[in-house]
């Protein structure tokens, strides 16, 4: 399997334009997360999805953000309008849960967003 | 609420030392899993080492265990033999069943191996 893959991996936007962050997980996995890493917040999860359904979304900051996964293999996170605050890496991870614990979330190489 | 604290901002090894890296959580959950990744400086997060909370032995993998003391609620990362390729920003996260399997992690320890 080629992993989590994220896209576009570098984004450079203007301020109030909207930006969409794609993932499509491992084949199979049952959850995925998304997290957004900045120097001083850390690595903060942002929502989550299991078997495409959102479960928990308290760490979206904003309206301005969104995300949606329509099928098993893809989902997108969307911010709308940008502003320089937004600036962060982007991280998508997978995991399969229902086969037991030991199962570790694997990460995409992540969105480097800067919004000017 | 799950929580995860790292309280070592930074950290420094000698070369071929071992270096111990503090995990404390915190959870009402009686099933859950804790992990710890390494982000190099070049960004992608690396899996490391897994302990669940019914797990009596302490896991190790290669140069890398995990110091579990479950009263304590601590979770601690121990590198043996440390290398050059071993500088990175090191994490620890944890998951629990009711939590609804919700991934969190704590903030991070800088290690810095010195030649």
């Amino acid at each position: 399997d080629a992993g989590v893959i994220q896209s576009p991996r570098h984004e450079v936007t203007e301020m109030g334009q909207e930006v969409t962050l794609r993932c499509k997980p491992i084949s199979g996995h049952d959850y995925l997360f998304w997290y957004r890493q900045t120097m001083m917040r850390g690595l903060e999860l942002l929502i989550y999805f299991n078997n495409n359904v959102p479960i928990d979304d308290s760490g979206m900051p904003e309206d301005r953000f969104s995300a949606k996964m329509p099928n098993a293999s893809f989902s997108t996170l969307k911010i709308q309008p940008s502003e320089p605050r937004d600036s962060a890496v982007y991280f998508c991870a997978s995991s399969l849960v229902r086969t037991g614990w030991n199962t570790e979330a694997f990460f995409g190489q992540g969105t480097r967003l800067t919004v000017v | 609420a799950q929580k995860i604290t790292q309280t070592q901002p930074g950290m420094f090894v000698q070369e071929k030392e071992a270096v111990t890296l503090d995990c404390t959580y915190d959870t009402s959950d009686q099933s859950y899993g804790l992990f710890w990744y390494k982000q190099p400086s070049s960004g992608e997060m690396i899996f490391l080492i897994y302990q669940g909370s019914y797990d009596e032995q302490n896991a190790t993998e290669g140069r890398y265990s995990l110091n579990f003391q479950k009263a304590r609620k601590s979770a601690n990362l121990v590198i043996s033999a440390s290398q050059l390729g071993d500088s990175a920003m090191y994490f620890c996260a944890m998951r629990g069943v009711g939590y609804g399997n919700k991934l969190v992690f704590g903030a991070g320890t800088i290690l810095r191996v010195k030649s």
